[in-house]
């Protein structure tokens, strides 16, 4: 079965800076990459998603990267401010309609 | 309809109790999904239904966990026989198949196994 992996588990940065987390999938089957974001004590609640006929896409100050051939896709958020503090979960899936298998997540914290 | 609720928002069980949770997903969705989340980690599908078919179980699920969805709306997950391990939160999605991807979180069951 699918397997997503992610790191880092941790990240910290200043306030204005960029975050990046990558993610990384064992099945060559999967087509769909969708992105979670969970406040403390909150859903999950999508962000972003990526298709595997995309390479990239972008939405204000986050955006996505896909590639297949590696097997990674990451996220990206530019300018970053204190409300991006939250653990941000990656996750595969064969066809946007299948079960989705979750990352076991990235807890970013911005410093003001 | 304001999203998916699930009920009860917490429960504390002794060790050998059944317990049952239940999730009302958006009323037009016809996809529901199962998962498992402990501190830390993300969500571990447990199963999901497409109305009312259980389309998939995860093989990691023990046979002590089952899940229903009789009328294709509203859904139960009962664990049996509950183990400290069982600790966890449930957390219950719902998506309409044909009208995106997006899966629509509920707050989640917080299940204390004592």
């Amino acid at each position: 079965g699918e397997n997503v992996e992610q790191h880092p588990s941790t990240l910290s940065v200043q306030e204005g800076d960029s975050a990046v987390i990558k993610c990384t999938y064992s099945d060559s089957a999967s087509n769909y990459f969708p992105w979670y974001k969970q406040e403390l004590g909150k859903r999950p609640q999508l962000i972003i998603d990526i298709r595997s006929n995309v390479g990239e896409k972008k939405d204000q100050r986050i955006a996505v990267t896909l590639n297949k051939t590696a097997k990674h896709f990451s996220l990206h958020i530019t300018e970053t401010q204190p409300e991006d503090s939250a653990v941000y979960f990656c996750a595969a899936s064969e066809t946007s309609y299948d079960k989705v298998i979750f990352g076991p997540g990235t807890s970013l914290s911005v410093i003001p | 309809d304001t999203g998916v609720s699930q009920d009860p928002r917490h429960k504390i069980t002794k060790r050998g109790q059944n317990v049952t949770f239940r999730c009302d997903p958006i009323s037009e969705h016809n996809r529901l999904y199962w998962y498992r989340q402990t501190l830390g980690q993300g969500p571990e599908f447990l199963t999901y239904f497409q109305n009312e078919a259980q389309l998939e179980k995860s093989r990691l699920l023990s046979d002590r966990f089952s899940a229903e969805r009789p009328k294709g709306s509203f859904s139960t997950l009962e664990i049996q026989r509950t183990e400290q391990g069982d600790s966890a939160m449930y957390l219950c999605a719902s998506s309409l198949l044909g009208r995106g991807e997006k899966l629509f979180f509920g707050s989640g069951t917080q299940l204390s196994v004592l």
